[in-house]
């Protein structure tokens, strides 16, 4: 059962523009959300997270949002470079120290 | 910064063969954790080491083992090994403190593969 899901296998944006990376989650507990960024052949990079106690986190050209109602959250990259292209995790854990599960990833190409 | 490092970073083994991964994470975290990525999947946690003692334990076979040193660096035994055990292995640690969500950092991964 995939309770963190990333339903966008891929997103193409054009150099310049925003780039909106998706991710739900089924399970309520989850209480902080964390975004990474994967090369091939690399280790997850860690970009931004988000405690579930606010809905939005900002870190230079990444914004993270979240609507606990929904179940939702959302990774904004403004302006998406070229360098941005790779594949974006989307993780949850719901206790301080915890495992982290992740969503399938979405591969981001950024044309230039 | 110094970053969580994993050795080695390629493995070839044999079925039924053993391999032991090594991680040594960022210096005074105190928690290790290990994660399985098979091919077009996502990480899958494994286990996970808060201050030398065992903390959580995920999708992990009896076939495999792992333990915490003095020295916080881990290791992660694998026996018997089978051909769906081929896979990216990566190790992240946290600083784990009271009232704090803090990230895991990833290591760059071991690439198992078993023939």
């Amino acid at each position: 059962d995939q309770q963190v899901k990333q339903n966008s296998p891929s997103l193409s944006v054009q150099e310049g523009r925003i780039s909106i990376l998706n991710c739900d989650y089924t399970n309520s507990m989850f209480d902080y959300f964390l975004w990474y960024k994967k090369y091939p052949a690399e280790g997850p990079t860690f970009l931004i997270s988000i405690s579930s106690i606010k809905d939005k986190n900002e870190d230079g050209r990444f914004t993270v949002f979240l609507n606990k109602s929904a179940k939702h959250l959302s990774l904004h990259i403004v302006p998406s470079q070229p360098g941005d292209s790779a594949v974006y995790f989307c993780a949850a854990s719901y206790n301080q120290g915890g495992k982290l599960i992740f969503g399938q990833g979405t591969e981001l190409s950024v044309k230039p | 910064a110094a970053g969580v490092i994993q050795s080695p970073r390629h493995l070839i083994k044999e079925k039924r063969e053993t391999a032991t991964l090594k991680c040594y994470p960022i210096p005074r975290h105190d928690t290790v954790y290990w994660y399985q990525q098979g091919p077009g999947q996502d990480p899958q946690f494994l286990i996970s080491f808060y201050e030398k003692m065992q903390s959580d334990k995920g999708s992990i076979p009896d076939r495999f083992s792992a333990q915490q040193f003095s020295d916080y660096h881990s290791e992660l035994n694998m026996s018997s090994l089978e051909l769906g055990d081929s896979a990216l292995y990566f190790c992240a640690s946290s600083l784990v403190r009271q009232g704090i969500q803090n990230e895991q950092f990833f290591g760059p991964g071991t690439r198992l593969t078993v023939l």
